[in-house]
């Protein structure tokens, strides 16, 4: 089946620590984007990537960084910059952009900072 | 700056009511208005869209609303049912990425 996998689905990490969230696609899709989900706080754009190899910074970029090496493929790494990490990161793809059709998204990574 | 303004937070309507969600947004350069709906620990779905050359566009019970002059779009859920409970979020495009609204949590009561 095509969709969007993320993994893992729940990530606990220690203050100081780095982690990396996992993308994939199988859609071939040319986009793909990462959000972070905060209640009550929306959906809110932390990196995207239009094409292999380039890749844009959202509105809370800030203590993040991503990679797209392979069209399938657009890891998120929380570095321990990232002041308040705990949330609800949502991985999503796109065809083309974003204005141009429906963003598919995957089942989200729960990261608990402890 | 809040570019996609969303109400109610949350809203509470009777089995077979009309649940109507608002959005404003700020950007007239925005030319794609989708609204995505959520359940609990999964991600969104597009559930419609709407372009701002027309008012109006229906899907089944699902109807989204647009007043460019005004900057507002709304969603309207006819026939509400319990299986309607999910949080929706309305979103803005233009070109390459979408902003989203703070969402709209919706409970049908049986």
């Amino acid at each position: 089946d095509g969709g969007i996998t993320q993994s893992p689905k729940y990530l606990f990490r220690k203050e100081g620590q780095n982690v990396t969230l996992s993308c994939e696609q199988n859609l071939n899709h040319d986009a793909m984007y990462w959000y972070r989900q905060d209640p009550g706080q929306g959906l809110r754009l932390i990196y995207y990537s239009q094409i292999v190899n380039d890749f844009q910074k959202g509105d809370i970029a800030e203590g993040y960084s991503v990679s797209r090496e392979k069209k399938e493929s657009f890891p998120l790494t929380v570095t321990s910059a990232q002041k308040n990490p705990t949330a609800f990161y949502l991985c999503a793809s796109s065809r083309t952009g974003a204005n141009t059709g429906e963003l598919f998204f995957g089942e989200g990574s729960r990261l608990t900072v402890l | 700056q809040q570019q996609v303004k969303q109400s109610p937070q949350s809203l509470i309507v009777q089995k077979g009511g009309i649940s109507i969600i608002n959005c404003a947004y700020e950007n007239t350069a925005f030319d794609y208005f989708p609204w995505y709906q959520q359940f609990p620990g999964k991600g969104p779905a597009l559930l419609i869209a709407i372009r701002p050359d027309v008012s109006e566009k229906k899907e089944g019970r699902f109807t989204i609303s647009f007043n460019k002059s005004a900057k507002q779009f709304s969603l309207h859920i006819m026939d509400s049912q319990p299986g309607d409970s999910a949080t929706y979020f309305c979103a803005a495009s233009r070109y390459s990425t979408l902003t989203f609204g703070k969402g709209t949590m919706l409970l049908v009561s049986p």
